[in-house]
């Protein structure tokens, strides 16, 4: 089956700095890519849709100032958050849609845990 | 992509069949209908997709009436393992159309 490789897995870093997170298709392309935010006990909630080589399409509410998404290629997403503060703390998840795709089956990344402090 | 209804939550027991039924009146006819599961701390697997009538695979089967209105997830012998949340797409997955998450269903297996 194809795979998403997210990382980092884990991530704990200060109130005011960037973090930056990779979501990479191993073995297919991706014309889409989706990143999504989960609170504990909580659905996922898409934050951006993105296409290799566009601006990335924000879901209202989402600051794209501060949640920026680059999709320079058919197989990597980065989702770079930043100024990061204690409210942003989440479970981040990115899934890819492969190349000629005709279905909503996609593929998504083991998650990324973020920790402000 | 056409609004789904699923339970909240459902339990069971180790061996028996697990159905969870979803909702989606509003399906169009390009659409077709995708499960997931995710487990805690990790992000959603695919399951099994359908379009109409039955589908089956080594983990699931799903059933989807003639007029497509809604679908149920069929799990066969659940176990411990398969306590999860479960999530019911629908869409057609044209490039650039979103991918968006209902409540989805969380399962408990018991012993």
């Amino acid at each position: 089956g194809a795979v998403v490789s997210q990382h980092p897995s884990r991530v704990i870093c200060k109130s005011g700095t960037s973090v930056k997170i990779e979501c990479r298709s191993l073995d297919f392309q991706a014309t889409t890519m989706f990143w999504y935010r989960q609170f504990p006990k909580q659905s996922l909630m898409l934050m951006a849709t993105s296409n290799e080589g566009s601006k990335a399409t924000y879901e209202q509410g989402v600051e794209k100032d501060k949640f920026l998404i680059n999709h320079a290629s058919l197989t990597l997403s980065t989702l770079t958050v930043t100024s990061a503060h204690p409210e942003d703390s989440s479970f981040y998840i990115c899934s890819a849609r492969k190349v000629g795709g005709t279905n909503t089956e996609a593929f998504f990344g083991q998650g990324t845990r973020l920790t402000v402090v | 992509l056409a609004k789904t209804t699923q339970p909240i939550s459902m339990d069971s027991y180790e061996g028996q069949e697990v159905n969870i039924t979803c909702s989606h009146n509003n399906i169009a006819t390009n659409d077709y209908i995708t499960w997931y599961q995710q487990f805690p701390s990790q992000g959603p697997r695919f399951i099994i997709q359908g379009y109409k009538t039955k589908v089956t695979n080594e983990v699931a089967s799903l059933f989807i009436p003639a007029d497509r209105k809604s679908s149920t997830l069929s799990l066969p012998r659940v176990s411990l393992s398969d306590t999860a949340v479960y999530y019911c797409l629908v869409g057609d997955g044209a490039a650039g159309n979103k991918l968006t998450f209902g409540g989805g269903t969380r399962v408990l297996v018991k012993p």
